[in-house]
């Protein structure tokens, strides 16, 4: 299966520290998303990319959060000083690139990580 | 701002019964509409779409949607549910850019 993958699934951390998460695409797909999920809620976009440029970022993104492509590939979303409140699912998401100017196409979506910050 | 309504939270079914998800979205131009589904220890995965053209699109396992554009809905339709269909179900709208707006999902039991 060459699905969407992330890695790690779960990370549990202490309020403060910083931790990274890695996303792989499906190997053919030039867009990827990154989504934060609590419980009770839909996934609430954070940022995309088209290739290696991030092309959106969410209001809600503060400035300890930041996310890479560096190679139009596989994407890292980092935490820096971590906080209860970041605790959530963090969804990956790839898509191709739609034949149709503007539109967004089917998103293909990874396992997620969940992160507990104690 | 775009915003994505689901009408109800929890919906408790009998196999065989029928389905209607409400769905309303607020967004003036154009937008691609989908709805998504996550079965129990399964990723979130599209359930059916639309972009343009026929507002009724049909979608995997027997779903369908209609797109209302005058009433800003589309809401998800099954005639006869599975206890296999529950999961929970998620509406989403994408529209003037690259960011798409989810709503908070619907929980779904079918009772076998």
């Amino acid at each position: 299966d060459t699905g969407v993958s992330q890695d790690p699934r779960h990370k549990i951390t202490k309020r403060g520290q910083n931790v990274t998460f890695r996303c792989d695409p499906i190997s053919e797909h030039n867009r990827l998303y990154w989504y934060r999920q609590t419980l009770g809620q839909g996934p609430e976009f954070l940022t995309y990319f088209q290739n290696e440029a991030q092309l959106e970022k969410s209001r809600l993104l503060s400035d300890r959060f930041s996310a890479e492509r560096p190679k139009g590939s596989f994407s890292t979303l980092e935490i820096q000083r971590t906080e209860q409140g970041d605790s959530a699912m963090y969804l990956c998401a790839s898509s191709p690139t739609s034949g149709v100017v503007g539109s967004t196409d089917t998103q293909y979506f990874g396992p997620g990580t969940r992160l507990t910050v104690l | 701002a775009q915003s994505v309504s689901q009408h109800n939270h929890h919906v408790i079914l009998s196999e065989a019964a029928s389905l209607e998800l409400g769905c309303n979205y607020s967004y003036g131009g154009t937008v691609n509409l989908f709805w998504y589904v996550q079965y129990p220890g399964q990723h979130l995965q599209l359930l059916l779409k639309y972009f343009s053209g026929d507002p009724l699109v049909k979608g995997i396992k027997g779903f369908e949607a209609e797109f209302i554009k005058s009433k800003f809905s589309f809401n998800l339709r099954k005639p006869s549910v599975q206890w296999s269909d529950t999961a929970e179900y998620f509406c989403a709208v994408a529209g003037g850019g690259f960011k798409t707006i989810f709503g908070a999902g619907t929980r779904l039991f079918v009772k076998a």
